[in-house]
């Protein structure tokens, strides 16, 4: 089965503690995608990758950070200097050829701060 | 920016029943993507709109794009408890390199009473 996986489900973080999220895919997808859901604010796009070793900068995305290593992988590491990391983390990905294309989701991650 | 807002923000109906939720935009919608969510889950895709008039339909459930492509709405017809959820439309913006992003609106608890 095609589809998008992320771990973990929960994730709980430390003051002053880097964390990283975990996003794959295995629908050959060129494009893919982190955002952040909160409540009340809907969805903000973090960061976005076209290709492999190429990522561009969102609408949100200080205090994150981004590799592309590989296509099927998009990891998201939320650093220290994250202030307000608490929310719901969604990885989706795309096809990548086209300007108007179907972003599929993945289950998300939820971030509590101890 | 483009917003999205939609209406109603919460939806409560008795099982069986039709209902309608909008979405309106403050510029021309390129591509319209109508999503569901369940809390604590990922989105998924349900139909996505590009063309002035466009109508599509899945089981029971029918999207349509106006004429002027700046509101859509999603009808369900006989609506049943599995489609308790939360209803989410985006347009699509486009980014550099041919990228783009989803901008959502806040979305629309249903919640089917039996």
């Amino acid at each position: 089965d095609g589809g998008i996986t992320q771990s973990p489900k929960y994730l709980f973080r430390k003051e002053g503690q880097n964390v990283t999220l975990s996003c794959e895919q295995n629908l050959n997808h060129d494009a893919m995608y982190w955002y952040r859901q909160d409540p009340g604010q809907g969805l903000r796009l973090i960061y976005y990758s076209q290709i492999v070793n190429d990522f561009q900068k969102g609408d949100i995305a200080e205090g994150y950070s981004v590799s592309r290593e590989k296509k099927e992988s998009f990891p998201l590491t939320v650093t220290s200097a994250q202030k307000n990391p608490t929310a719901f983390y969604l990885c989706a990905s795309s096809i990548g050829s086209h300007k108007q294309e179907t972003q599929y989701f993945g289950p998300g991650t939820r971030l509590l701060v101890l | 920016s483009q917003e999205l807002e939609q209406s109603p923000q919460s939806l409560i109906v008795q099982e069986g029943k039709n209902l309608t939720i909008n979405c309106t935009s403050s510029k021309t919608l390129y591509g319209l993507y109508w999503y569901k969510q369940k809390y604590g889950e990922g989105l998924i895709f349900l139909m996505m709109l590009q063309k002035g008039g466009e109508e599509k339909s899945h089981e029971k459930i029918t999207a349509k794009l106006d004429e002027k492509k700046q509101q859509s709405s999603l009808h369900i017809t006989a609506s049943q408890p599995s489609h308790a959820g939360i209803y989410l439309c985006g347009a699509g913006l486009s980014l550099i390199q041919g990228a783009q992003k989803l901008v959502f609106g806040q979305g629309t608890r249903l919640t089917i009473n039996p």
